[in-house]
């Protein structure tokens, strides 16, 4: 089993739609959660920081992290085409090592 | 540069050659990573630096990889005697301090080995 598990997709949506991405862990000893945007052939640029249990908002992102069940989440609304990326959740327990989810490619069709 | 800056964009090599990566970090981040992304996976880590100090090289595949960062900028990745596996995306990161998050990525080497 993987540290992190994240259903590739892809995930086709229409434009204006909510978007749910999903990452589960094994580790409780996890601390920081982040979610990264990466385009293609670009590097993850950082959407989401966050240390703690709870939703955490940023313009039209929400990320929410819940400890008890391993589980994170990022919500997008009102989804535009150029929200069509891969999304990469990625978590760390303090230490040096990152792990990353595989990412879930989106899709927002105009 | 505001960014992270990595060099050369692209690299070509035959199987058996060296070659080394750079990367420019983000002027006064502490922390610096290297990772290696394979097609549709997410980075995975190899190394960890704070300021000249290689603190973790848990992920380096093989010793025919080998980091350096003499002076605590600048960073080269040198893989040695390449194999056609060895072909990845070689994302490096930044971070401002010792907490080593978050991490400010730049847009990768793309190196293929014939």
């Amino acid at each position: 089993q993987k540290e992190v598990e994240q259903d590739p997709g892809p995930l086709s949506v229409p434009e204006g739609a909510i978007v749910s991405l999903n990452c589960t862990y094994s580790n409780s000893a996890f601390q920081y959660f982040m979610w990264y945007r990466q385009y293609s052939r670009k590097g993850p640029e950082l959407l989401m920081y966050t240390y703690s249990s709870g939703n955490k908002e940023d313009g039209r992102f929400t990320a929410q992290v819940d400890k008890s069940s391993k589980y994170i989440s990022l919500f997008i609304r009102d989804s535009q085409p150029s929200d069509s990326a891969t999304y990469l959740c990625a978590i760390n327990t303090g230490g040096f090592k990152t792990i990353f989810g595989a990412g879930t490619r989106l899709f927002v069709k105009a | 540069g505001a960014g992270v800056s990595q060099s050369p964009r692209y690299k070509v090599a035959k199987r058996g050659q060296d070659v080394a990566l750079r990367c420019d970090p983000i002027s006064g981040h502490v922390s610096l990573f290297w990772y290696q992304q394979a097609l549709g996976q997410g980075p995975e880590f190899l190394t960890y630096f704070q300021n000249e100090a290689q603190l973790d090289k848990s992920g380096l595949p093989s010793d025919r990889f080998f980091a350096e960062r003499p002076e605590g900028s600048v960073s080269t990745l040198k893989i040695q005697r390449t194999q056609q596996e060895d072909s990845a995306v070689y994302l490096c990161a930044s971070s401002f301090d010792r907490t080593r998050q978050p991490q400010h990525f730049g847009d990768g080497t793309r190196l293929s080995i014939l």
